[in-house]
């Protein structure tokens, strides 16, 4: 089968630095994305990781190592605008299979 | 160009209906994707295309769900026979061959069967 495990929920406040993990178990495995989505938006893409390593994209970065079927979502100078959820998603070559998602709140 | 597009943005059903929902992706994008999104739950794979052809189905699809793009531009989720537990958030998605793993959403059709 096919599994992703991400934090069902995160809270931090405005300012602060909050890494949100990703584990995976799939069949095929090609690299591992992150998607933010608002309250009743659609999701939208942030970062991408195919190989080891940590991928910066301005307040942004993820890292991925496939040997541990692991990545993060680090996200540093929370915003109020942060809040939102958070996923992980397997490319599986043809598809994304998404995690369950991590909702974050940034508090004042 | 103005992004992914779906119609429509609601859908309210009776248990029993047939419904469809269309999806208009970005232009340039050969890759279509169907996924269904339930309340605190990621996207779901339902199905995707390349150009005209529908490369894959989740095993998990009912057969009552069909989905077509005849022209490899739009594409139509039809849903016959509707369930409760149907209702959820349908979720379209363009992208080209080279960057499958940076999609483009459009803003969904919620369905709600009654």
């Amino acid at each position: 089968g096919q599994s992703l495990e991400q934090p069902s929920e995160v809270t931090a406040v405005e300012g602060a630095i909050v890494q949100i993990n990703c584990t995976y178990q799939t069949s095929g495995f090609y690299g591992l994305s992150w998607y933010q989505q608002h309250d009743g938006g659609a999701p939208t893409f942030l970062s991408y990781n195919a190989l080891d390593g940590l991928e910066e994209t301005g307040r942004f970065s993820s890292f991925l190592s496939r040997s541990d079927s692991y990545g993060y979502l680090l996200l540093q100078e929370l915003q109020m605008k942060d809040s939102a959820s958070y996923f992980c998603a397997v490319n599986q070559g043809g598809k994304l299979i998404f995690g369950q998602g991590t909702e974050l709140s940034v508090k004042p | 160009d103005t992004g992914v597009s779906q119609d429509p943005r609601h859908k309210i059903t009776k248990r029993g209906q047939n419904v469809t929902f269309r999806c208009d992706p970005i232009s340039e994008h050969n890759r279509l994707y169907w996924y269904r999104q339930t309340l605190g739950q990621g996207p779901e794979f339902l199905t995707y295309f390349q150009n005209e052809a529908q490369l894959e189905k989740s095993r998990l699809l009912s057969d009552r769900f069909s989905a077509e793009r005849p022209k490899g531009s739009f594409s139509t989720l039809e849903i016959q026979r509707t369930e409760q537990g149907d209702s959820a958030m349908y979720l379209c998605a363009s992208t080209q061959v080279g960057d499958l793993y940076e999609q483009y959403f459009g803003p969904g059709t919620r369905l709600t069967v009654t």
